[in-house]
């Protein structure tokens, strides 16, 4: 499957906590990109993290990607209860007919409780 | 600079009827690409749009449709639509997308369609 699978499917934890997110894949890829959706809305841009990097950071997320093991996390520290969302991984796939194509895993929906 | 925008933000139809949605991309961006979310499948990629070209499609039947306009507007238009439409339909601009590197999407708020 070319799709993402993450892990957990949800994650409750109290505000400060650090939340973690992890995402596999089978296919090669050229990027893969971080979202959050908060309750059925649009879709925020987190992080893209290309195939030839290990590992990014923007404020409090942290993004690393393995590609020998085709896997990524996402790491948010400090976490608030406005962090209460949900957060997808999305392949770029390489090659083929790959214009403007993410494909998206299942999401993570994390709870921050205050 | 303005985000991507989605008209209307809400539509209910009944089995049958045909919609058409709209997307605004963000100035400059030339490509754009629609996606379906369910509860069920999830994100789903629908199509792209570059320079009023499809590009792109995804596994849907042919009652999916979309088109770009020269100023990189783009609407999608779905037919005979059935209860299975019902989903929230997401559109994302971006500045290029080849195939060898997609770019960042920015999403709009998506167009909520219910069919009764």
């Amino acid at each position: 499957s070319q799709q993402g699978e993450e892990d957990p499917q949800a994650l409750s934890i109290q505000e400060g906590e650090n939340a973690t997110m992890n995402c596999s894949y089978k296919t090669s890829i050229n990027n893969l990109q971080w979202y959050r959706q908060n309750s059925g809305r649009g879709l925020v841009h987190l992080i893209l993290i290309r195939s030839n990097e290990r590992e990014k950071h923007s404020g409090r997320l942290r993004v690393t990607l393995d590609t020998s093991k085709k896997s990524s996390s996402l790491l948010i520290t400090a976490s608030r209860a406005a962090d209460t969302a949900s957060y997808f991984c999305a392949l770029a796939n390489a090659g083929g007919t790959s214009y403007g194509k993410l494909t998206f895993g299942q999401g993570t929906i994390l709870t921050v409780h205050p | 600079k303005a985000g991507v925008t989605q008209t209307p933000r809400y539509l209910i139809k009944t089995r049958g009827q045909q919609v058409t949605l709209s997307c605004s991309p963000i100035s400059g961006h030339r490509s754009v690409s629609w996606y379906q979310q369910t509860p069920g499948q999830g994100l789903q990629f629908l199509f792209e749009y570059f320079s009023e070209t499809q590009r792109n499609k995804g596994n849907f039947p042919g009652r999916f449709s979309g088109r770009q306009f020269s100023n990189s507007r783009s609407e999608m238009n779905v037919s005979t639509l059935e209860l299975g439409d019902s989903a929230l339909y997401l559109c994302a601009s971006s500045r290029r997308a080849t195939p060898l590197d997609t770019d960042t999407q920015y999403f709009g708020p998506g167009t909520r369609l219910t069919v009764l």
